[in-house]
């Protein structure tokens, strides 16, 4: 079984168009996050969830926007897509504390 | 500002060999790290991690070294394998506020050749 699964794993777009990233854990735990990894692989920090209220929002554009139905799920919608959002998206969940965390496959956006 | 990590450097070892990877951090209020492996077309993937209270911690051909005095950070892989080949990242985890925050260097590809 995946412990963090993502989807989709690829995601061809034009600019302007809205998209959604699906993430879904089943390890029971409280926290999740969204990282972005860039050409240079970068990895960023996104968000991050605790049990559906959103902790930690870093420098994105509003157009992003991270959706937490329940403490298993944290989904990412992304409005008006522009060249510079291409890059690798990952999902990532933990215990929370000092604990690590485990990452789902990844999600190739393309924006073209 | 706070950083971990260095420029993204390759290591290029033969198989056999050990290789250290290094990494540096800034921030003294960090207590806990981690080591991630990151393969082609996946996501990063847990190897080792170490808290602030320790210096060093041993797994499967993989040690950690922590120097708290330098904000030093390393991996040491036993007889390494081509399929150790991948991107390391150190992590660093910090909590605040009650929460915790992980912050990851900009990692090293590893290259092993046979």
């Amino acid at each position: 079984d995946t412990a963090v699964s993502q989807t989709p794993k690829y995601l061809v777009t034009q600019m302007g168009n809205d998209k959604s990233i699906k993430c879904e854990q089943n390890l029971g735990h409280d926290t999740m996050y969204w990282y972005k990894q860039d050409s240079k692989k970068f990895l960023k920090i996104m968000f991050s969830y605790n049990n559906k209220e959103l902790i930690i929002n870093e420098t994105v554009p509003n157009r992003f926007s991270p959706k937490s139905p329940d403490k298993a799920h944290l989904n990412l919608h992304i409005n008006s897509l522009e060249l510079g959002d291409s890059a690798v998206y990952f999902c990532a969940s933990s215990r929370g504390g000092l604990s690590e965390a485990f990452f789902g496959q990844g999600t190739r956006l393309t924006v073209v | 500002g706070e950083s971990v990590g260095l420029h993204l450097p390759t290591l290029s070892v033969q198989e056999g060999d050990n290789s250290i990877i290094n990494c540096a951090y800034s921030n003294s209020a960090s207590d806990y790290f981690i080591w991630y492996k990151q393969e082609s077309g996946k996501g990063p993937q847990f190897i080792i991690d170490i808290r602030s209270n320790m210096d060093k911690r041993q797994g499967q051909r993989v040690t950690v070294l922590l120097n708290k005095t330098v904000k030093h950070l390393s991996l040491q892989i036993a007889a390494t394998q081509p399929g150790d080949s991948a991107v390391y990242f150190c992590a660093e985890n910090r909590m605040n506020s009650g929460y915790s925050t992980l912050t990851f260097g900009k990692g090293t590809m590893l290259l092993v050749s046979p």
